[in-house]
């Protein structure tokens, strides 16, 4: 799989909209773009995948970049609940191999 | 819903003892992870398998053993358990095939080695 770059923390207002970047710059034609959070203790969930077309989900958005080599995940409201690690992560669109985790960013959400 | 449960929640062991953790999904799915994480860190994947009785190294499977035996359980045994695993494990399970199925994580096993 290939990586992808994401800054360690970023900080926002509750109730304000936040996007979270991710660098990509190697990635393959087959890639989808996933994103995964993982709140305190907890394990990682889903958040929402894409290829080429922007992406919502009831969680989030997901903006890919025309040439693919970037991606922003947008929180539209962020509440306190959503203060967690976010990674973006890149899977073959086989999704046969397992994921795998850099060390994502931080989200701190100010109430 | 359960999903995927992981058992015990915390655990400390002495230098040399060993352990078996469990990981039990009750969503039938083939594929199934562990995985560890260390602080600061991203998770790391340990084994993994593809289906009822086979197995796979991850990253970083030396001192671990795993084993598949039914479908739903997914154990990760430590014979001679060393501080360096001292970590937070996570077991995670999928349906295989295309991209778009997530993995399904536990809430995880927090092991300390004295």
């Amino acid at each position: 799989d290939a990586k992808t770059t994401q800054p360690n923390s970023m900080e926002s207002n509750e109730e304000e909209p936040v996007h979270l970047p991710c660098n990509h710059s190697t990635i393959s034609g087959t890639d989808y773009i996933h994103w995964y959070r993982q709140l305190p203790s907890q394990g990682p969930e889903y958040v929402i995948h894409g290829l080429t077309s922007n992406v919502n989900n009831r969680m989030a958005s997901l903006a890919i970049a025309e040439d693919r080599k970037s991606s922003t995940l947008i929180l539209h409201r962020a509440t306190l609940r959503d203060a967690a690690v976010y990674y973006c992560i890149l899977r073959d669109y086989s999704g046969n191999t397992p994921l795998v985790f850099g060390k994502g960013t931080r989200l701190s959400v100010i109430a | 819903n359960a999903g995927v449960t992981q058992t015990p929640k915390f655990r400390v062991l002495k230098t040399g003892q060993s352990m078996t953790l469990l990981c039990a999904q009750d969503m039938n799915h083939e594929y199934m992870y562990w995985y560890r994480q260390d602080p600061g860190m991203g998770l790391r994947l340990i084994h993994y398998s593809v289906g009822e009785g086979t197995t796979a190294k991850g990253e970083v499977p030396d001192g671990y053993n795993v084993s598949r035996l039914k479908k739903q359980n997914f154990l990760l045994g430590l014979e001679s358990a060393a501080p360096s695993q001292t970590s937070v494990y996570f077991c995670a399970s999928r349906e295989p095939g295309q991209t778009r199925q997530p993995q399904h994580f536990g809430d995880g096993t927090r092991l300390s080695i004295l």
